[in-house]
């Protein structure tokens, strides 16, 4: 089974509906990253979690929320999608212990906002 | 910010030839990772750097941390078509921070 798991592996909506992408890890780690990648481009990061009780907001937060509903599990959400937010989001974890802090993908999941 | 100049953007081989592809860096990381994206699917770490001028292979790969710590390179020998995908380099530059990624470089192999 995988480590890290992320529901749905695709998704078309329409522009103005609320979304809402989850991540779930089998991996133990505090640590939980939520990151953008468009075609042909790098990761772009959006929100971290560095516990149950901490949210940070990445790069480019706008337009997203987040929630950390326990060690296990990091959900995304888009509050009324819009067209530009068609990507691939990937959602990361890492343990953050001294000298590493390496982070372990999801799968993926493909938006569509039409 | 910190940013890393990844390079080249995209690469198209034939089987069997090495490859190389570096990252810069104007500032200082003190852990580099290389990972490797398929169509399809998350980012996969390859090999991860975690001193100046260390040198670490997995496989037909080979990887090194720049003594300057503002650089790391990936080898790639005797490519084969299924090293096709995105190659992303990517830096920390303490446990606490944010990792900051390149941009890629897309492998492509020719049979």
């Amino acid at each position: 089974d995988a480590d890290v798991t992320q529901t749905p592996r695709n998704r078309i909506t329409k522009t103005g509906k609320r979304i809402m992408l989850e991540c779930s890890q089998t991996k133990g780690h505090d640590r939980m990253y939520w990151y953008r990648q468009d075609p042909g481009l790098g990761l772009q990061l959006i929100y971290y979690s560095f516990d149950v009780k901490d949210i940070n907001k990445g790069e480019i937060s706008d337009g997203y929320s987040v929630s950390r509903q326990a060690q296990a599990k990091f959900s995304l959400s888009l509050e009324s999608a819009i067209p530009n937010q068609t990507a691939l989001y990937f959602c990361a974890t890492s343990d953050g212990t001294a000298n590493t802090d390496t982070q372990y993908f999801g799968p993926g999941t493909r938006l569509t906002v039409l | 910010g910190q940013q890393l100049n990844q390079s080249p953007q995209s690469m198209f081989i034939q089987e069997g030839e090495d490859v190389s592809m570096n990252c810069t860096s104007s500032s200082i990381f003190n852990t580099w990772l290389w990972y490797k994206q398929e169509p399809g699917e998350g980012p996969v770490l390859l090999i991860a750097l975690y001193k100046a001028g260390e040198l670490t292979s997995n496989g037909r790969l080979t990887a090194q941390f720049g003594i300057t710590r503002k650089d790391s390179f990936l080898n790639i020998s005797a490519s084969i078509p299924s090293d096709v995908g995105i190659y992303f380099c990517a830096g920390l530059i303490r446990a606490g921070n944010m990792l900051t990624f390149g941009g890629g470089t897309r492998l492509m192999v020719k049979p």
